[in-house]
């Protein structure tokens, strides 16, 4: 049981270049959730889906998107790489129901944009 | 909006000692509260839980109890060991599917 996984684990972009995180979770989980760690900010969400199909913007959507492509995966693009969004990345799952809402983490994308 | 607040860190102790990270919420109704740890260069863990007031939740050695009436969930341990160095963080759910929010974190640094 692997959990969630991640890829890559670091990444190093030039600015207005693009790439996609993957995630993956093999929890049977519903919800699908991407992160991002800064220092002193804490974890800020960017994006989430709810469930299969489903997604929504989160407190720092610009310059994301993302894509479902199925129960277990769940991928987060930059467009065009830029200084900002140097951070860690992180994807988590929870169930969509019941208590108490926990969400499982996978182990982040270290991602440097210069 | 909801919203978490943790004491800053760092937080500098000795092998032993006790340790207290403090933590209150804003919140609308009865979230579900949690401490996850991150250990250098890892991903968040799960520490402990707490679904309701005067609940305690508990995990190797760690515990904090959902107060209330102080919207408070404070983690203590009551002696701590070099290998529980790391970065803490305080979160509250109110509903399945939705984001966890976050506190900024706090480290914890222990010395032998």
């Amino acid at each position: 049981n692997a959990g969630v996984t991640q890829t890559p684990k670091f990444q190093v972009l030039k600015t207005g270049q693009s790439m996609t995180l993957q995630c993956a979770q093999d929890m049977n989980h519903n919800s699908m959730y991407w992160y991002r760690q800064d220092p002193g900010m804490g974890l800020r969400l960017i994006y989430y889906s709810a469930s299969e199909g489903t997604t929504d913007k989160g407190e720092v959507p610009n310059g994301y998107n993302v894509s479902r492509l199925n129960k277990r995966e769940f991928s987060l693009r930059l467009e065009s790489a830029a200084p900002s969004q140097t951070s860690v990345y992180f994807c988590a799952s929870s169930e969509a129901q019941g208590s108490p809402y926990e969400q499982y983490f996978g182990p982040g994308t270290r991602l440097t944009v210069t | 909006g909801d919203s978490v607040t943790q004491m800053e860190g760092p937080v500098t102790l000795s092998e032993e000692a006790f340790l207290t990270i403090n933590c209150t919420y804003t919140a609308t109704g009865y979230p579900s509260l949690f401490w996850y740890v991150q250990y250098p260069g890892e991903g968040l863990q799960l520490l402990l839980k707490a679904t309701k007031a005067d609940d305690k939740g508990s995990n190797k050695g760690f515990e904090a109890t959902y107060r209330k009436e102080t919207t408070s969930f404070h983690l203590e341990k009551g002696s701590v060991q070099v290998s529980d160095s790391a970065v803490y963080f305080c979160a509250l759910s109110h509903q399945a599917g939705t984001a966890l929010i976050f506190g900024k974190g706090t480290t914890l640094s222990v010395s032998s």
